[in-house]
């Protein structure tokens, strides 16, 4: 079975710009989580998508968001980039997202703000 | 608190070594318990999830759990050098759809 693949691997733009991620959950798998790794503040939750519905939104501002297609891809935007958005955003997918479902990783996309 | 604590290390083993790996955690409403290990530059890929209080051996690795406590524990047996990676710890509660993180471990072993 194909795992979590996330386009694109990596990504540089300036600061003001806004950026798109994609990502393609494992098959079978409808729950889609995004992620936020830094080195200063870890892994850090952004959003959870089921069914097109967001679940579950993580503490980061409004310039954050992401929507789920009906074939569970899911995609995530940020708007006005700033420095601080260079990190690694990992997306998860996972059959359900409930109880001990466990959570599966995409390679990630390394994303640089100048 | 943190809500999910771990050393950062390095801890630093000899090959063939046991490494013992600790995480403790704030949330009593945590209910799975899995340990992701992360290569530099790579994404986190699951090694092993517990859910009851004791032990779970997988091969090399055994998680341990203490509800009690709140404390979650990985042992990597005949430690390899291909095991130097960073260990997360992420909590989850069953109601919950995300995983909270550690801050990880970084593990060394030494050939």
């Amino acid at each position: 079975k194909a795992g979590v693949t996330q386009t694109p691997r990596y990504l540089i733009k300036t600061r003001g710009q806004q950026v798109t991620l994609s990502c393609s959950p494992i098959s079978g798998h409808r729950s889609v989580s995004w992620y936020q790794q830094t080195p200063g503040q870890g892994l850090q939750f952004l959003f959870e998508y089921f069914s097109e519905t967001q679940r579950n939104k993580g503490n980061f501002p409004g310039r954050f968001s992401g929507r789920q297609f009906s074939n569970s891809r899911s995609e995530m935007n940020v708007s006005t980039l700033e420095l601080g958005d260079s990190a690694l955003y990992l997306c998860a997918s996972s059959l359900d997202g409930i109880g001990t479902d466990t959570q599966y990783f995409g390679p990630g996309t390394r994303l640089t703000v100048l | 608190q943190k809500e999910v604590e771990q050393n950062s290390g390095p801890l630093s083993v000899p090959e063939g070594a046991i490494a013992s790996l600790n995480c403790t955690y704030s949330d009593r409403g945590s209910q799975s318990f899995f340990w992701y290990r992360q290569y530099s530059g790579k994404s986190p890929e699951l090694i092993m999830s517990i859910y009851s209080n004791g032990d779970k051996e997988d091969g090399r690795f055994t998680a341990q759990l203490n509800k009690a406590s709140q404390y979650v524990s990985l042992l990597i047996r005949d430690s390899q050098p291909s095991d130097s990676a960073t260990y997360l710890c992420a909590p989850k509660r069953d109601s919950s759809y995300k995983l909270i993180f550690g801050s990880g471990t970084r593990l060394l072993v030494r050939p």
